[in-house]
């Protein structure tokens, strides 16, 4: 079965980096395609971003100058770095499996980032 | 961005009812619409790929209909485990998803 685990610090500072792990167990990261997901206080939901199968990335443009999709395949890990954040990048932020055409299929139970000084 | 406007924002509602639950996307989507469910601290989990697409494992009292820029998920008979947060999911141009229905007990 397909399993995606979210890891981090739960606290970062404002115009620090926040940096998380996605862990992947029961399927290779170098097929298909794998995003992070955020869900803002309120319940809005935003597609940050994903990285293939390739380790080709794509970007919300909202987010593009700050935002970082790499991955190590020898852990069998992707991860998300978004630079410079501000209060308003407070969420939970989710990893999911997202193959093409279908969507987020498998999804980790998120991880809650709270920015604060 | 593609803007999904979902309806209602709330739902109560008792076991063995018919609910439904409503998407309209700012522009035609081309059946690229999902529905998820999510529970408290919980993974969401994918009930509707592609408007009528039932993923594996989903209870067929799970339905999805609609074209265009409407769509529509359908719980022909609600039962216990079915409470909880629904929300819809574009993937036609670049992701974006509604603001989710939170399905209560009446």
């Amino acid at each position: 079965e397909v399993q995606l685990q979210e890891s981090g610090p739960g606290l970062v500072k404002p115009s620090q980096s926040l940096s998380l792990t996605c862990s992947v167990t029961g399927y290779s990261i170098t097929s298909n395609y794998w995003g992070w997901i955020r869900k803002f206080p309120g319940n809005k939901m935003e597609w940050m971003g994903y990285i293939s199968y390739s380790g080709s990335t794509s970007y919300n443009p909202s987010l593009k100058s700050r935002i970082s999709i790499t991955r190590d395949t020898s852990k069998n890990q992707f991860f998300l770095q978004l630079n410079s954040v501000t209060t308003e990048d407070t969420a939970t932020y989710y990893c999911a499996r997202s193959p093409r055409r279908v969507g987020p299929d498998y999804w980790g139970q998120g991880v809650m980032v709270t920015v604060s000084s | 961005d593609i803007q999904m406007t979902q309806s209602p924002s709330l739902l109560s509602a008792s076991v063995g009812d018919r609910v439904t639950i409503n998407c309209k996307a700012s522009q035609n989507i081309n059946k690229y619409l999902n529905w998820y469910q999510q529970k408290l601290g919980e993974a969401p989990k994918l009930l509707i790929y592609n408007t009528n697409n039932l993923q594996t494992g989903i209870p067929s009292r799970f339905s999805g209909s609609g074209s265009g820029t409407d769509y529509t998920l359908t719980i022909s008979s609600l039962q216990p485990e079915d409470f909880g947060t629904y929300f819809c999911f574009q993937h036609n141009s670049w992701p974006t998803f509604g603001a989710g229905t939170k399905l209560e007990l009446k």
